[in-house]
């Protein structure tokens, strides 16, 4: 069964970088997209960037673009999302999350990371 | 970016009653509409899937409709296990977007 396992809880300082990861599971690894969609304390639900997991593509939610970096590790079957220049706005629960297998919408999620921006 | 608007923010209601959330989206989407159920401290979980198709393993008391620019969520007969909050996402073009959400509250 699709399954994604996320990396564990993350405690940073403003201005800092925070590098998550997202280990695939149970389906062909380059077939479908990972996104990340995130939410903060007691917010909605935020789309921020999408990767192909062959490494050719992505796209970003401008207010992220130039923070976020997406990579990929095919051999570990495992994306990973970098976000820097981190405020405490960025404190929110991290979800990896992948293409549906009929639609491109988020069919899949992992457990969620917590991430928290604090001096 | 497309912005999505759900309707209401919240909503009170008693096991069997029929709800109906609204999703408009401010252009056409065509049917890259999905709906999905977050409770408190899960990850959300997709129910429908291109306006109106069911997920597998989702009851059926749940439907969707809709295209272009006005969407619904309709359960048919609330169950305990209903009570939620609802967002729903357009995936018609980058970068998506998700409604505020619809807290769905027991009367």
């Amino acid at each position: 069964q699709v399954q994604l396992v996320q990396s564990g809880a993350e405690v940073k300082k403003p201005g800092a970088s925070v590098k998550l990861s997202c280990k695939a599971s149970g389906y062909t690894f380059t077939s479908y997209h990972i996104h990340w969609v995130r939410q903060a304390p007691g917010q909605g639900l935020e789309w921020m960037a999408m990767i192909n997991p062959s490494g050719v593509s992505g796209k970003y939610a401008q207010k992220f673009q130039g923070r976020v970096t997406m990579t990929s590790d095919t051999s570990t079957t495992t994306v990973y999302m970098e976000l820097s220049s981190l405020r405490s706005e960025d404190t929110a629960v991290y979800y990896c999350t992948r293409d549906h297998d009929n639609s491109n919408c988020n069919g899949y999620w992992g457990q969620g990371t917590l991430v928290t921006v604090s001096s | 970016d497309i912005q999505m608007t759900q309707s209401p923010s919240t909503l009170s209601a008693s096991v069997g009653d029929r709800v109906t959330i609204t999703c408009r989206a401010s252009q056409s989407i065509s049917s890259w509409l999905a709906w999905y159920q977050q409770k408190p401290g899960k990850a959300p979980k997709v129910l429908i899937y291109k306006a109106s198709n069911l997920e597998s393993g989702v009851p059926s008391r749940f439907s969707g409709s809709g295209s272009g620019t006005e969407f619904t969520l309709t359960i048919s007969s609330l169950q305990p296990d209903d009570f939620a909050t609802y967002y729903c996402q357009q995936y018609d073009s980058f970068p998506y977007t998700f409604g505020q959400g619809s807290n769905l509250e027991i009367k």
